[in-house]
Parts: structure tokens; C-alpha cells; sequence
């Protein structure tokens, strides 16, 4: 059965000190993982698609990575404004989101 | 430019009271979605629909119908409110199922069902 585990639940971080989110997934033919920001009160915002083991994709202080298990998102020296509910989601035969990540950056 | 638009954002319900949801996008994307998100659970998919006309089941569909009367709409109709209906409802557009599946979501519509 096709899965998506979202690593840690929630994190607080110091403003500066870097970090990575975690998304494990069991897919039977990946076609793309990605990953969404959300705030409080909003809908999912798209960051990145990765489609291939080994693809990497940066924006800002976020960059995603791809392995064959399993997806990371590296914020490096994050900022207040970063704090967001990162979902993570695999599209096999069908999308399956993960429940999310709630990172907290404290000024 | 609007993008996905939910209407209405807040709605409170009576158990047995019926209700429609509307999404519009002015993208004009071929594929449409609805979600539920619940706490502790992932965005869940109700309903989708590959173009105008069609609607197909996700994984919970129990409760719900749906209508793609034009490309630009669509809608989620609860006949009979149930407690375990209430939730956030999120409607979402992409351009096409393809790897490329960018889906562009609403602000949501928060629905309670007493």
C-alpha cells in the first residue's frame, strides 16, 4: 500500500539554526513527490516537484532532495517568516499527502 | 490574477442539512480536485474530475457528490450533514495528471456540523 510518513510532527528552531525536514514514502512507481507550504488559514502553496532519485531543487533558504526512499527539505538559516506547515505528497496511480511537519522559527 | 476560489469560507450546519461547496478557477485547467483536511491526518481526496463533465471517486467519497458543469467550476454537495463531515474542505486545480501535476489550492472552506 502506498505511503507517505512526515518526520519530525513539529519543530521549533532558533532563527539561523538550520535544519531538515523528513518525508519517507512507499510507492509502487513514483511519478513526482512534492512538497507545499502551508499557513495557518490557507491553502497548500507548491514549493518543488522531484522526480528522479538524486534531484536536487532550491529555492531561497529550502532545498529538496530526492533519494529512492525518501525526501528531505534543508532550510538553511531560516528566518520567523519560514514558519509554515510543510506537506510532502507522492503521486504514484493516485496523490497521497503526508499530515505535515509544523516548523516554528523563534526569533 | 484570482486563481482558486472557495465559497463560502465559513459555514455551520445542522446534522440532516444539505449544503453545496463552489470552487472556481480561472486557470483554465483541465483537473480538479476536492480534499478534506483533518487534524493529525493528511489532505484527503473526496472527488476529483479530469475535465468538464466528468467526476471520478478518491479515497472518500462516502457522503459527497460532485458536479463539472463547466470547466471553471466545481462543486461539492452534502445531502445529509453528518457530525463527521465537519472539517476543512480544500478545492484544488492542475493543469493536467501528468509528473508535472502542480496543483494550485484554495483558501479553504471551513465547514461544522452540530
Amino acid at each position: 500500500e502506498d505511503q507517505v510518513t512526515q518526520s519530525p510532527e513539529a519543530l521549533r528552531l532558533q532563527e539561523g539554526e538550520s535544519s531538515s525536514l523528513n518525508c519517507s514514502y512507499t510507492v509502487s512507481g513514483l511519478r513526482g513527490l512534492f512538497w507545499y507550504r502551508q499557513d495557518p488559514g490557507k491553502g497548500p502553496e507548491f514549493l518543488f516537484t522531484l522526480y528522479s532519485a538524486g534531484e536536487e531543487k532550491e529555492k531561497e533558504r529550502l532545498k529538496a532532495t530526492l533519494t529512492k526512499k525518501e525526501s528531505f527539505l534543508h532550510i538553511t538559516a531560516p528566518k520567523p517568516e519560514d514558519s509554515a506547515t510543510y506537506l510532502c505528497a507522492v503521486e504514484g496511480d493516485k496523490i497521497i499527502f503526508g499530515k505535515g511537519t509544523r516548523l516554528h522559527i523563534l526569533p | 490574477n484570482a486563481g482558486v476560489t472557495q465559497t463560502p469560507k465559513f459555514r455551520v450546519l445542522k446534522t440532516g442539512q444539505s449544503m453545496t461547496l463552489l470552487c472556481a478557477q480561472d486557470m483554465n485547467h483541465e483537473y480538479m480536485y476536492w480534499y478534506r483536511q483533518d487534524p493529525g491526518m493528511g489532505l484527503r481526496l473526496i472527488h476529483y474530475s479530469v475535465g468538464e463533465g466528468t467526476t471520478a471517486k478518491g479515497e472518500v467519497p462516502d457522503g459527497y457528490n460532485v458536479s463539472r458543469l463547466k470547466k471553471q467550476n466545481f462543486l461539492l454537495g452534502l445531502e445529509s450533514a453528518a457530525p463527521s463531515q465537519t472539517s476543512v474542505y480544500f478545492c484544488a486545480s492542475s493543469l493536467t495528471n501528468l509528473a508535472k501535476n502542480i496543483q494550485y489550492f484554495g483558501a479553504g472552506t471551513r465547514l461544522s456540523v452540530l
